[in-house]
């Protein structure tokens, strides 16, 4: 079993839909929970970042932690064509600064 | 703006020939640095983890006389492809981390061996 679980999709929705972006994890080491989109042939982009537990809001985009779970989330409201990508979540402990990354999921939004 | 910057963004060489590829961070200063290869449509693998000052530390099966890192500041990793082959030809990505909490990412490097 992977570490980080992330569905990979490809993932459709209609524009101006709520997506909804899942990531579930094993290790409770866990402290820092990022989200990165990915377009293709491109670095990975820093979207949202958080410690812990918790919610933080930035625009169009949600990211949610609950630790109990073991669960992480990135919703997206008013999904826009533009925000077609790969979402890549990823998480480190306090242990190193090594990243542990989901597989992706791909993300198309219609017009 | 960026604030890890990779270069180049592509390359193509030939086999047999050594390929460099920088990473800067371009507003603080990163002791580790990571270097990833990403094959289409999967996720990044991670290949080494770069130390100023010290030597790299690489992940199982990934060899280290072939891909040769060096950080010789603490704002510059290079990992160098030696000898290279076709099936070398990849997406490579660095990735600094900030003050121990977020992680950035350059833009990549697609290398193509011919």
């Amino acid at each position: 079993q992977k570490e980080v679980e992330q569905d990979p999709g490809p993932l459709s929705v209609p524009e101006g839909a709520i997506v909804s972006l899942n990531c579930t994890y094993s290790n409770s080491a866990f402290q820092y929970f990022m989200w990165y989109r990915q377009y293709s042939r491109k670095g990975p982009e820093l979207l949202m970042y958080t410690y812990s537990s918790g919610n933080k809001e930035d625009g169009r985009f949600t990211a949610q932690v609950d630790k109990s779970s073991k669960y992480i989330s990135l919703f997206i409201r008013d999904s826009q064509p533009s925000d077609s990508a790969t979402y890549l979540c990823a998480m480190w402990g306090n242990a190193g600064n090594m990243l542990t990354f989901g597989g992706g999921t791909r993300l198309m939004v219609k017009p | 703006g960026a604030v890890v910057s990779q270069h180049p963004s592509w390359v193509i060489c030939k086999s047999g020939t050594s390929v460099k590829i920088e990473c800067r961070s371009l507003d603080f200063q990163a002791t580790t640095m990571f270097w990833y290869r990403q094959f289409p449509k999967q996720s990044l693998m991670l290949m080494a983890t770069s130390n100023e000052g010290s030597k790299a530390t690489y992940e199982q099966g990934v060899e280290k006389d072939k891909f040769l890192i060096n950080h010789a500041s603490l704002t510059l990793s290079t990992l160098t492809v030696t000898s290279a082959h076709p099936e070398d030809s990849s997406f490579y990505i660095c990735s600094a981390p900030r003050a121990g909490t977020e992680a950035f990412f350059g833009q990549g490097t697609r290398l193509t061996v011919v």
